[in-house]
């Protein structure tokens, strides 16, 4: 059975950091790119970062550029998201995604984790 | 950054109809467009990959067309589970990645 799952949501102060963590089980990991992407109570879809196969590149966007991590260790077929200095606006549900065989598309998603930042 | 537009936001629709749903990108894209669903409190499912590729397990009612700047995702006779939200994704620039709005299709 194919099951991507995030942990490490929750609540936290502005200011604050917290660590997400995917653990891929029943598919290939090691040789897909990776992805986060948040989704806002009641909004769209925000992607926010990705992470080549070998760790070789890492991509943000403009929202987390600077304050989030992406990172990955495929002997644990695992993939993480290091969120440093929250704001209110961080608060959403957070997904990793696989990226499809040649970029086409997320094939892939975990259930989501819900961080929300307040005081 | 290449914004996705996507249209109607909401649209009411019977089961058996015909539904067409629209996203326009701000720059061409060629075909490196996806098409996902979403139900309430779950992840987005990947239904259709670069602009007409029918994931698999996916079933033939959806369709997907279009190239460059604007494309559609059809519909073809709606049925009860296809009440959900629609988003469109595009991947042609390396980074970032960047979806639609959504397009909810209620009853």
């Amino acid at each position: 059975e194919v099951q991507l799952v995030e942990s490490g949501g929750g609540l936290v102060k502005p200011g604050g950091s917290l660590r997400l963590s995917c653990a891929v089980s029943g598919l290939t990991f090691r040789t897909y790119n990776m992805h986060w992407v948040r989704q806002t109570p009641g909004k769209g879809l925000e992607w926010i970062s990705s992470i080549s196969s070998s760790s070789e590149y890492t991509f943000y966007a403009d929202s987390v550029k600077g304050r989030f991590t992406i990172s990955r260790d495929n002997a644990k077929k695992s993939l993480y998201l290091q969120m440093n200095s929250l704001r209110a606006g961080d608060t959403a549900v957070y997904y990793c995604a696989r990226e499809g065989v040649g970029g086409s598309g997320f094939d892939y998603w975990g259930q989501g984790t819900l961080v929300t930042v307040s005081s | 950054d290449i914004q996705m537009t996507q249209s109607p936001s909401t649209l009411s629709a019977s089961v058996g109809d015909r539904v067409t749903i629209t996203c326009r990108a701000s720059q061409s894209i060629s075909s490196w467009l996806a098409w996902y669903q979403q139900k309430p409190g779950k992840a987005p499912k990947l239904l259709i990959f670069d602009a007409s590729i029918l994931e698999s397990g996916v079933p033939s009612r959806f369709s997907g067309s279009g190239s460059q700047t604007e494309f559609t995702l059809t519909i073809s006779s709606l049925q009860p589970d296809d009440f959900a939200t629609y988003y469109c994704q595009q991947y042609n620039s390396y980074s970032p990645w960047t979806f639609g709005q959504g397009t909810k299709v209620e009853i």
